[in-house]
């Protein structure tokens, strides 16, 4: 079984509505990181967050938030979804640094804003 | 503001050829340099990363060389092979109690047999 999921894998969502993007891990991290990827643009992050009550915005947090409702699950939502932000969206994976600072990737959600 | 910037946007290697992605940053506070490889429909792996301390590290086809002075580094691909037609990130982060990277825009590499 993966390590990092995420569901949906793909979304078709109309202007306005409100959507939830879900990420699950089972490396036992504390760190989880919700990116967004665009064409040309490469992965910017949006939020992260280092335990459950540790939340912190990303260079992009504008229209996005987000909930940590256990270690291993990290949720991304969209209040108002709008077509710009029409994209492929990633949830990552880290452990407290120890020399390691590898991050471990989900295999993305396809979201489609019209 | 881009803080690590990627060049070739693309690059079309033959089989058995030397594929060199660039990249430049401009903290010099970032202390943690990995390469992501990422095949289509899937998510970013890291491929190989190295601090400052070094000027080069290889892993197997794998190369990056490091100039802290240019603030730039590199990463070779010896011997490309089609499997390795993929997009490559570069990144940069301040490591330690942040961890938060900053990607570079990508290349994407085709590897013609």
């Amino acid at each position: 079984d993966a390590d990092v999921t995420q569901t949906p894998r793909n979304r078709i969502t109309k202007t306005g509505k409100r959507i939830m993007l879900e990420c699950s891990q089972t490396k036992g991290h504390d760190r989880m990181y919700w990116y967004r990827q665009d064409p040309g643009l490469g992965l910017r992050l949006i939020y992260y967050s280092f335990d459950v009550k540790d939340i912190n915005k990303g260079e992009i947090s504008d229209g996005y938030s987000v909930s940590r409702q256990a270690q291993a699950k990290f949720s991304l939502s969209l209040e108002s979804a709008i077509p710009n932000q029409t994209a492929l969206y990633f949830c990552a994976t880290s452990a407290p640094t120890g020399g390691n600072d590898e991050q471990y990737f989900g295999p993305g959600t396809r979201l489609t804003v019209t | 503001q881009q803080q690590v910037k990627q060049s070739p946007q693309s690059l079309i290697v033959q089989k058995g050829g030397i594929s060199i992605i660039n990249c430049a940053y401009e903290n010099t506070a970032f202390d943690y340099f990995p390469w992501y490889q990422q095949f289509p429909g899937k998510g970013p792996a890291l491929l190989i990363a190295i601090r400052p301390d070094v000027s080069e590290k290889k892993e197997g086809r794998f190369t990056i060389s490091f100039n802290k002075s240019a603030k730039q580094f590199s990463l070779h691909i010896m011997d490309s092979q089609p499997g390795d037609s993929a997009t490559y990130f570069c990144a940069a982060s301040r490591g330690g109690a942040t961890n938060k990277l900053i990607f570079g825009t990508g290349t994407l590499l085709a590897v013609q047999p």
